[in-house]
């Protein structure tokens, strides 16, 4: 069975760098038929997709946040990363990393239970 | 980017009952639409893909239809465990989108 887990520090002071991982277990990071995302959901609000990475590293960022994003793999440690820079209040939120599907349909099937993030000083 | 709108907001239902929930994109999408159901504290978990293609597991008593800007959800007898969040959400173009959600409660 595949599992995610987020993790990472809870408190970011604004200004600085949001950096997060997902380990991934039960199967391997690095396949074609996958890529692996981040999707956000600030308290009592709906979810954002954040942007997705392959295993070859290559990404797609949500516009909206595209300057501040970076995303990287670690395929020998079955992991990939989360940057976000210049971080504010509006940053805080649960963040999801998930599987996509990348077949004909793209969709996200597996999703880890989430961390969140708090952007305060 | 696409927009997807969800109505209702929020629904009360009673458990037996049939519910209908839509999603409308700003522009077609083909079948690239996603349904996810979200208990509190809990990640989304996928119910349908691809518009009414059912998650292998999710009970029957879901199902999707649509294609183009309107799609719904549609539970055909509420259980107790199906109260709950639903997002939609278009793979269709990035960046992806999701609705805004519709709460699902027990009246």
């Amino acid at each position: 069975q595949l599992q995610l887990q987020e993790s990472g520090p809870g408190l970011v002071k604004p200004s600085e760098t949001l950096s997060l991982t997902c380990t991934v277990s039960g199967g391997s990071i690095s396949s074609t038929n996958y890529y692996w995302g981040w999707i956000r959901q600030p308290p009592g609000k709906g979810l954002e997709w954040t942007g997705n990475i392959y295993y070859s590293g290559s990404t797609f960022y949500n516009p909206s946040l595209k300057s501040r994003v970076t995303m990287s793999v670690d395929t020998s440690k079955n992991q990939f990363s989360l940057k976000l820079s210049s971080v504010t209040a509006a940053d805080t939120a649960v963040y999801y990393c998930a599987r996509g599907l990348s077949s004909s349909w793209n969709y996200f099937d597996y999703w880890g239970q989430g961390t969140l993030v708090t952007v305060s000083s | 980017d696409i927009q997807m709108t969800q109505s209702p907001s929020s629904l009360s239902a009673s458990v037996g009952d049939r519910v209908t929930i839509t999603c409308r994109a700003s522009q077609s999408i083909s079948s690239y639409l996603n349904w996810y159901q979200q208990k509190p504290g809990k990640a989304p978990k996928l119910l349908i893909c691809a518009a009414s293609s059912l998650q292998s597991g999710v009970p029957s008593r879901f199902s999707g239809s649509g294609s183009g800007t309107d799609f719904t959800l549609t539970i055909s007898s509420l259980q107790p465990e199906d109260f709950a969040t639903y997002y939609c959400q278009q793979s269709y173009s990035i960046p992806y989108t999701f609705g805004q959600g519709t709460k699902l409660e027990i009246k």
